[in-house]
């Protein structure tokens, strides 16, 4: 799988929009961006994931850079709950799993 | 819908001991795999399988051992335990020509 870049943390406000930016300047043409967020003493759940084209769904959005090397995760109106490590993965998401980093742990101020 | 269940949920070893990490799934994935987060990390992988029979080792696989002899089932087996393995383990399900993993809760387990 290829590497991505996080920060380790970022904060916002209860009720504003979000943005988690992630680098993956090495993707290979075939690999999928995936995000999975993980709450505290929980299992990693599943966000979003997308190839080249922007993707929304009911958790959130996925911005993909043109050049597929950035990408960025959007939670459109934060709530409490959504405070958790979000991590960005690149590589195919098949059996052999998905390579896990730090990922970035956004914390939500009421 | 349980999903994925993994017991126990919490487990104390000593050195030495040896003992099995149960992972069942009620979605009829073809696909599971074993990962271990260690304080503060992201997940490793352990070990993956295919479809039953079928297994192969990731990242991280000395000192455990997997089989799969039916679709549900993915046990997890420390052979010997040892304090480096003191971790929290995930076991996942991903559905054939799905791109989606879905992981237990967990099991939280300490080697003194």
């Amino acid at each position: 799988d290829a590497k991505t870049t996080q920060p380790n943390s970022m904060e916002s406000n209860e009720e504003e929009p979000v943005h988690l930016p992630c680098n993956h300047s090495t993707i290979s043409g075939t690999d999928y961006i995936h995000w999975y967020r993980q709450l505290p003493s929980q299992g990693p759940e599943y966000v979003i994931h997308g190839l080249t084209s922007n993707v929304n769904n009911r958790m959130a959005s996925l911005a993909i850079a043109e050049d597929r090397k950035s990408s960025t995760l959007i939670l459109h109106r934060a709530t409490l709950r959504d405070a958790a490590v979000y991590y960005c993965i690149v590589g195919r998401g098949g059996a052999d799993g998905l390579t896990f980093g730090k990922g970035t742990h956004l914390i939500i101020q009421p | 819908n349980a999903g994925v269940t993994q017991t126990p949920k919490f487990q104390v070893l000593k050195t030495g001991q040896s003992m099995t990490l149960q992972c069942a799934q009620d979605m009829n994935h073809e696909y599971m795999s074993w990962y271990r987060q260690d304080p503060g990390m992201g997940l490793r992988l352990i070990h993956y399988s295919v479809g039953a029979g079928i297994t192969d080792q990731g990242e991280v696989p000395n000192g455990y051992n997997v089989s799969r002899s039916t679709t549900e089932d993915f046990p997890l087996r420390l052979l010997s335990a040892a304090p480096s393995q003191t971790s929290v383990y995930f076991c996942a399900s991903i559905g054939q020509g799905q791109n989606i993993q879905y992981f237990g809760a967990g099991t939280r387990l300490s080697v003194l």
